[in-house]
């Protein structure tokens, strides 16, 4: 199955500043999700995100405010902007995989972040 | 509108008893169905999928069930171990578009 290197692991950033999320997948892969966890919340779809074309946003999710580079087949970034307290949360890739026989999606080890 | 539910925040099974995780939806258009197990500082690893043509599907210790009439589907996990406490979610995809998931419930197994 695919192996995904998301970086960093953690951060506290301060109100108003920005942070950008990379992921770097150990093979070529169509589209690349991002996806937030809030506090206690369930995963939530950011955006889908393809090579060579605009980014697909989710309801409640807007490109100024998540914007996202698809600039190859194996990496991605989500940057957070202008980040308030609110959008702290655990923000995660993820790629279609298959594992064995099973098809299914692989996830990045996530990276936290806390705004203060 | 919550389309995949895990109506069971939380789970305590003592070690080498049956875990049952369930899991409800309500789109009828799904036609993959996913386990998921997570813990705090990680990324979630995934664990076990069905198809909406198959009933069941095994894979070790974890076999997922589907009835698409009552739309619910769950995951059995035997023997429980102390290193499968975890929040555990269900999600479901239409067409490989996108994931959605459940809320999760948190499975504590004890000696």
């Amino acid at each position: 199955s695919a192996v995904i290197s998301q970086k960093p692991s953690r951060d506290i950033c301060q109100r108003g500043t920005s942070l950008t999320i990379q992921c770097q997948v150990d093979s070529q892969v169509t589209m690349m999700f991002w996806y937030r966890q809030q506090p206690g919340q369930s995963l939530t779809l950011i955006a889908t995100a393809n090579q060579g074309s605009e980014a697909t946003y989710e309801s409640g999710f807007v490109i100024d405010k998540f914007p996202i580079s698809r600039p190859n087949l194996t990496f991605s970034t989500l940057t957070v902007s202008n980040m308030s307290p609110e959008d702290s949360s655990i923000y995660l890739c993820s790629v279609e995989d298959w594992d064995r026989s099973n098809y299914g999606y692989t996830f990045g080890s996530g990276t936290r972040l806390t705004v203060v | 509108d919550q389309q995949v539910k895990q109506n069971s925040p939380s789970l305590s099974v003592q070690e080498g008893r049956i875990s049952i995780l369930n899991c409800d939806y309500t789109n009828s258009m799904f036609d993959y169905f996913l386990w998921y197990k997570k813990y705090p500082a990680e990324g979630p690893t995934f664990l076990i999928s069905i198809s909406s043509i198959k009933d069941k599907n095994e894979d070790g210790r974890f076999t997922v069930f589907l009835n698409k009439s009552a739309k619910h589907l769950s995951l059995h996990i035997v023997p429980s171990q102390p290193g499968d406490s975890a929040v555990y979610f269900c999600a479901a995809t239409i067409n490989t578009d996108k994931l959605i998931f459940g809320t999760g419930t948190r499975l504590q197994v004890f000696p």
